[in-house]
């Protein structure tokens, strides 16, 4: 049974360019959640897709968007890259809202670097 | 969500317990007390989660205390594949997605 995949694992992008980062829920699982997480710092949300709809987001500027597709899968873009946005990025599974199947796996992770 | 503390950093003999503590004095009734770790550059893994009852798994037990202001999660025998950060949150159980992390413990177990 695979677990969370993402893809790329690494990856560098210059200011002002764009980046489109994948996730693969586990198997079974249907609500995709993606984090960013700072060197040194725990991770936070940046918003969450249910239904290939966004139903949940945090605190992040509309340069982060995504997408879910009818397979569950979910890609993270994000706009304009600043230095800031320098981060590793993560992706989380869990069952529906609906569901009691909510304890979130995550994924190994994308480092972006924005030179 | 609920906020919570955690120190810093801790260390531990190789083969002792760990016992990493949480505060979350504002958790609303409902709301679950959950721990992850993360080791060095992976994704967050699950440890285990609780109401107000305490839980153990093959992994690690988890102690709440009554006024389930605080818990405690304990590793029975340490060993140098547990360092790593731990994370304690606290969240409604049918809200997976919002996760609110601060920035954990960072256990050292020691040889």
């Amino acid at each position: 049974d695979a677990g969370v995949t993402q893809s790329p694992t690494h990856l560098i992008k210059t200011r002002g360019q764009q980046v489109t980062l994948r996730c693969s829920p586990k198997s079974g699982h249907d609500t995709v959640s993606w984090y960013q997480q700072a060197l040194g710092q725990g991770p936070q949300f940046i918003f969450q897709y249910y239904e290939e709809e966004e139903r949940q987001r945090g605190n992040f500027p509309d340069r982060f968007s995504g997408h879910q597709f009818p397979n569950y899968s979910s890609e993270l873009n994000v706009n304009a890259l600043l230095l800031g946005d320098s981060a590793l990025y993560l992706c989380a599974s869990s069952g529906g809202p609906r569901t009691f199947l909510n304890e979130q796996y995550f994924g190994p992770g994308t480092r972006l670097t924005v030179t | 969500d609920a906020k919570t503390t955690q120190p810093t950093s801790m260390d531990c003999a190789e083969g002792r317990a760990a016992n990493l503590p949480c505060n979350h004095s504002t958790i609303s009734g409902n709301e679950y007390v959950y721990w992850y770790r993360q080791i060095h550059s992976q994704g967050p893994q699950y440890i285990i989660h609780g109401l107000k009852n305490n839980e153990t798994n093959e992994m690690a037990s988890l102690i709440i205390t009554e006024d389930r202001k605080s818990s405690t999660l304990i590793l029975p025998h340490a060993t140098l594949r547990d360092t790593a950060v731990y994370y304690c949150i606290v969240r409604v159980r049918t809200n997976a997605g919002k996760s609110t992390f601060g920035d954990g413990t960072t256990l050292t177990v020691k040889p």
